[in-house]
């Protein structure tokens, strides 16, 4: 058990429709981070954020938004969604929001949330 | 950018073989790297990781991996594989910002 939890861990929804993930991070930690695995494009990075505020953004959709709350939890919401969209969405937490040097602020993974648009 | 090669999307040996599981970075600075395992239905499992001074890194559940800079490699390794090691594979690189670069994995089968 990593201490990062998500939740839901099943969604199936429609085409059109909106959903929100959770995530709640390692106690400590200030970074979350989003990830999407999907069969035709592999495990990608979404989007970061540290302590509340956006930190990186990797090939996130237009769709798709985040935000962290005080309490340091995230959530993820995905909008109109599309039959590509179905994925295992993971959620990651580290320490810090950066590494410097031999000392890498190494990620701990979540279960994931399972995403099916029908 | 960064990026992560696995050459081998699938492997299968036989319980009780030897494993070695291919991977290649393509990173400018000293990398950060790692392997994971997913097993069905599971999230990821963090099995090693590379941040600096020794290049060969020992991991959980018996495997190790050994950076080649030479090489651009850090291939994984286990002597004697079990029939629970069947899972998928995946490498990675810690790119600036922390973020991971992952490849594309490989999925690992093991016959008994």
């Amino acid at each position: 058990d990593s201490g990062v939890t998500q939740t839901p861990k099943h969604l199936i929804t429609a085409t059109g429709q909106r959903v929100t993930l959770r995530c709640s991070p390692r106690s400590g930690d200030l970074s979350v981070y989003w990830y999407q695995q999907s069969l035709d494009q592999g495990l990608q990075f979404l989007i970061q954020y540290y302590n509340g505020e956006e930190r990186a953004k990797g090939n996130i959709l237009e769709r798709f938004s985040a935000q962290q709350f005080p309490d340091l939890h995230s959530e993820l919401n995905l909008s109109s969604l599309e039959l590509g969209d179905s994925a295992l969405y993971f959620c990651a937490s580290s320490t810090l929001g950066t590494s410097l040097g031999a000392s890498y602020n190494e990620q701990f993974f979540g279960p994931g949330t399972r995403l099916t648009v029908l | 950018a960064q990026s992560v090669t696995q050459p081998d999307i699938h492997i299968t040996v036989s319980e009780g073989a030897s494993l070695e599981l291919r991977c290649n970075y393509s990173y400018g600075a000293t990398p950060y790297l790692f392997w994971y395992v997913q097993s069905p239905g599971q999230g990821l499992q963090l099995l090693l990781k590379y941040f600096s001074g020794d290049t060969l890194v020992q991991g959980i559940k018996g495997f190790e991996a050994e950076f080649k800079r030479s090489q651009s490699s850090f291939n994984l390794r286990k002597p004697s594989v079990h029939w629970s090691d069947a899972a998928e594979y995946f490498c990675a690189v810690g790119a600036p910002g922390n973020k991971l670069v992952f490849g594309a994995g490989t999925i690992l089968r093991v016959k008994s």
